[in-house]
């Protein structure tokens, strides 16, 4: 199956710095990708809809200024989650989407947690 | 108004003791329906497709059926590494949907 990579895997940092997670399509293109996050025992949340070359689809109750989506590439999306707070920790996940077979594939997550 | 329910929430099953995770939707023009497993700290793992009523897939353990309402995943004599939530979701082109997922226990 495709492979989809996310960078960094587990992530702390203090509360009012920024994070980048990088999220890569490794062995096809991705015209679109998606931004997820899960609480604990929780099923996905989606935050957001990336298209390649334009700009992020929030869903409702998403900060898009908080929540920071660049898709530059067909093969890379960046979440950047400005000035975070401790509710700011969870885990986010990523998928792109392959075209062809119209299937998503997910990346291995990212957990982030902000002191 | 499209979704897609999985039920039971959680299953715990003995090892070796056959069932069937259920996945039903109600979604206009439906493009693909999906499984994934997802353990505990990991994103979701591609497990299969189904595109049309009737459709059948299969890997290991795992059997995927599709009818027009609903899709079951079948376990044959599940191990406990099978242990996993299951998620479903549906494609109508525009949009995913998703599951809550099924939690499942196998006991050694």
């Amino acid at each position: 199956g495709a492979v989809v990579s996310q960078h960094p895997s587990r992530v702390i940092c203090k509360s009012g710095t920024s994070v980048k997670i990088e999220c890569r399509s490794l062995d096809f293109q991705a015209t679109t990708m998606f931004w997820y996050r899960q609480f604990p025992k929780k099923s996905l949340m989606l935050m957001a809809t990336s298209n390649e070359g334009s700009k992020a689809t929030y869903e409702q109750g998403v900060e898009k200024d908080k929540f920071l989506i660049n898709h530059a590439s067909l093969t890379l999306s960046t979440l950047t989650v400005t000035s975070a707070h401790p509710e700011d920790s969870s885990f986010y996940i990523c998928s792109a989407r392959d075209y062809v077979q119209e299937t998503q594939y997910f990346g291995p997550g990212t957990r982030l947690l902000v002191l | 108004e499209d979704q897609v329910t999985q039920s039971p929430e959680a299953l715990r099953l003995q090892e070796g003791e056959s069932s069937s995770l259920n996945c039903s939707y109600t979604v206009s023009g439906l493009r693909g329906l999906f499984w994934y497993r997802q353990d505990p700290g990991k994103g979701p793992e591609f497990l299969f497709t189904l595109y049309s009523a009737g459709e059948e897939k299969e890997k290991e353990r795992l059997k995927a059926t599709l009818t027009k309402k609903e899709s079951f995943l079948h376990i044959t004599a599940p191990k406990p590494e099978d242990s996993a939530t299951y998620l479903c979701a549906s494609n109508t082109g525009n949009q995913f949907y998703f599951g809550t997922g099924t939690s499942l226990t196998v006991i050694p």
